[in-house]
């Protein structure tokens, strides 16, 4: 547990706006990512970055974007593009990308 | 493709009993795997991974490659093992990330 902080935990927005989820970690992790989290699709994968200002597209990118100014902190931006962005969104981070990840507490997104 | 697949959403057993948590891979090399637990209102956590061979909670997991499964059991189940459990494979490839199942939900009753 700690590490991961994601903020904040409950987050409501009106469609057609932007919204930026933020994480931080203090682990020195390289790795760190962004997944979403609904029921019966288990764990999905938004973005990944290995390394500062580098970052992958993952299986469901389209609607977001991410940054990675700064070794611990990636923050996730769902835009208005996202047609269904009410979701539970997880973030997590590892020593590389062929390892166990640590994952934050969540951030529950609400779009009306 | 790779792929992970856990064929039940939900496994109900009582309090006492064995479990099985079903767990198939598909990879074409050597992957490493994992078990992942998220308790209610908890964050997501690693349960084991199968290098390790390690027993924790009472859950073990064995690495199939013939099968290429990867089940968690443990012989009798406690209330508080209720959870939803994940099961993730790593690819042996960089600069791919960890590969979910879509979860079961365990719920132990008395």
């Amino acid at each position: 547990d700690g590490g991961i902080t994601q903020s904040p935990k409950y987050l409501f927005r009106k469609e057609g706006q932007n919204v930026t989820l933020s994480c931080e970690q203090n682990l020195n992790h390289d790795a760190m990512y962004w997944y979403r989290q609904d029921p019966g699709q288990g764990l999905r994968l938004i973005y990944y970055s290995q390394i500062v200002n580098d970052f992958q597209k993952g299986d469901i990118a389209e609607g977001y974007s991410v940054s990675r100014e700064k070794k611990e902190s990636f923050p996730l931006t769902v835009t208005s593009a996202q047609k269904n962005p009410t979701a539970f969104y997880l973030c997590a981070s590892s020593t590389g990308t062929r390892y166990e990840q640590y994952f934050g507490p969540g951030t529950r997104l609400t779009v009306t | 493709a790779q792929r992970v697949t856990q064929p039940e959403k939900l496994l109900s057993v009582f309090k006492g009993a064995p479990v099985e948590l079903k767990c198939n891979y598909s990879y074409s090399g050597s992957p490493e795997l994992f078990w992942y637990v998220q308790y209610s209102r908890q964050r997501l956590q690693l349960l084991l991974r199968h290098i390790s061979r390690e027993s924790i909670k009472g859950f073990t997991a064995d690495l199939n490659k013939g099968e290429t499964s990867f089940h968690l059991k443990k012989p009798f189940a406690q209330e508080e093992d209720s959870a939803m459990y994940y099961c993730a494979l790593s690819p042996n490839q960089a600069g791919t990330a960890l590969i979910f199942g879509k979860g079961t939900t365990l719920s132990v009753s008395s």
